[in-house]
This record gives C-alpha cells, sequence and structure tokens, in this order.
C-alpha cells in the first residue's frame, strides 16, 4: 500500500485556462475527501465521496468546481476558468467509513494562477 | 456545525524545552478529535485520534494529547521538544462525516 497519491504535485497556469488534480486512495478506503489550503489557513473542507457517489459538498465549492469518482476508486477534481484566489494547496484523504481509524493524506497538489 | 480554535498561531520554544499547543472544539456531543502534523510543502500525517475511553491520548514521536470533554478542549503536549518537531500543527474534529480543522500553530524549535 503505497497510501494517498496525488498528481501533479505542482501545477501552474494561466488565469482563464482549466486544469484537473488526480488523487488516488488507498484501495481499502471507500471514502475520498478533498480539502483546499491556501498559506497560513487549516485545511478547508471542499466535498466528500462514499464510492462513486458524491455525498457532501460545502459552499465553498462554486460552480467551477467539479470533482467525480466514477468507479469509486480515483477520484478527479477540475476547475474550470481559473482565477487568481483559486491558488493553493489541493488536497486529498480517504478513509474506511467515517474515519474511526484515521484519516489519511496525501502529499497535495500546489496550484498557482498567473 | 463544528469549529476548531487553536488559540496560539506561533509558539516558539527551545529545544529539550517542553511545549502545549492548545486546542478548543465547540460540541458538546461525542466526537473524535485528531492532532495532524504538517512539514513545508507536505501532505498532512497523523500524530494521534481520541476516539472514546482514556482521556490521555499517546501518539507517535513523543506526543500525547488530553481529551477534557468539560472544558471541551484537546491540548497537545511534549516534554522534550527537538529541532525537527519544527512544523505546522493542527487540531481536527470530526463533524461526523469529515474532517473540520484549526487555523494551525506553527511550532518552532530554536537551538
Amino acid at each position: 500500500d503505497t497510501g494517498v497519491s496525488q498528481n501533479p504535485r505542482h501545477k501552474i497556469t494561466k488565469r482563464g485556462q482549466n486544469v484537473t488534480f488526480r488523487c488516488d486512495p488507498i484501495s481499502e478506503h471507500n471514502r475520498l475527501y478533498w480539502y483546499r489550503q491556501t498559506l497560513g489557513q487549516g485545511p478547508e473542507f471542499l466535498t466528500y465521496f462514499q464510492n462513486e457517489a458524491q455525498l457532501e459538498k460545502s459552499r465553498l465549492l462554486s460552480d467551477r468546481f467539479s470533482a467525480e469518482r466514477p468507479k469509486g476508486s480515483f477520484s478527479t477534481l477540475e476547475i474550470q476558468r481559473t482565477e487568481q484566489g483559486d491558488s493553493a494547496m489541493y488536497l486529498c484523504a480517504s478513509s474506511f467509513g467515517q474515519g474511526a481509524y484515521g484519516y489519511t493524506f496525501g502529499s497535495g497538489t500546489r496550484l498557482t494562477v498567473v | 456545525a463544528q469549529s476548531v480554535t487553536q488559540l496560539d498561531s506561533q509558539v516558539p520554544v527551545f529545544e529539550e524545552a517542553p511545549v502545549e499547543l492548545r486546542c478548543n472544539y465547540s460540541s458538546s456531543v461525542s466526537v473524535y478529535l485528531f492532532w495532524y502534523v504538517q512539514y513545508p510543502n507536505q501532505g498532512l500525517q497523523l500524530l494521534l485520534k481520541y476516539l472514546s475511553g482514556s482521556t490521555l491520548v499517546k501518539g507517535i514521536n513523543g506526543f500525547e494529547a488530553e481529551f477534557n470533554k468539560s472544558q471541551t478542549s484537546f491540548h497537545l503536549r511534549k516534554p522534550s521538544v527537538h529541532i525537527s518537531d519544527t512544523a505546522e500543527y493542527f487540531c481536527a474534529v470530526s463533524d461526523p462525516d469529515k474532517l473540520i480543522f484549526g487555523t494551525g500553530t506553527r511550532l518552532q524549535v530554536f537551538p
């Protein structure tokens, strides 16, 4: 088990472009979460999946953001028409059930919008 | 909704001194509580968690935390810190289907 894997590690994009990030969770984990972390802040919840179903979305997840987990395994997070305010670290985590055994985080994707 | 307050944004301390990082949460109902550590440009690593049972929880790297239900606190402690403990520390509470994080405490250990 190699843990939670996120790709790419870094992404620089021009304002207005679309970007997509990928997360591969721990294979036994049925839940997958996306968080956003800006400098000097704690991670903020964006959305989570149980298997392939997206069960909750934060108000932070504007209509420019979309997440999928089509086969209940890996997940993608897409941001359309990026803005400078989207610059942040995007973290993915996975858990088995409600996380009593812990949530395992990936190393994150750092997005810079120029 | 749950919320987490980390009262200290930065804690400077000399090597081998004890340290306490404070965390308070909002709910009085049963919760799971967590402490994570984040090194620069990395993800979050679990230090320890409280689910139920003994209020004193021991974690990795010599850290421990005490759950206090009456004060809704979950403070993190280490009796003797090392330079390598310099990092950002986050307290988190289950909500219950996701984690809600505090704003973090930057622990800076000086030689």
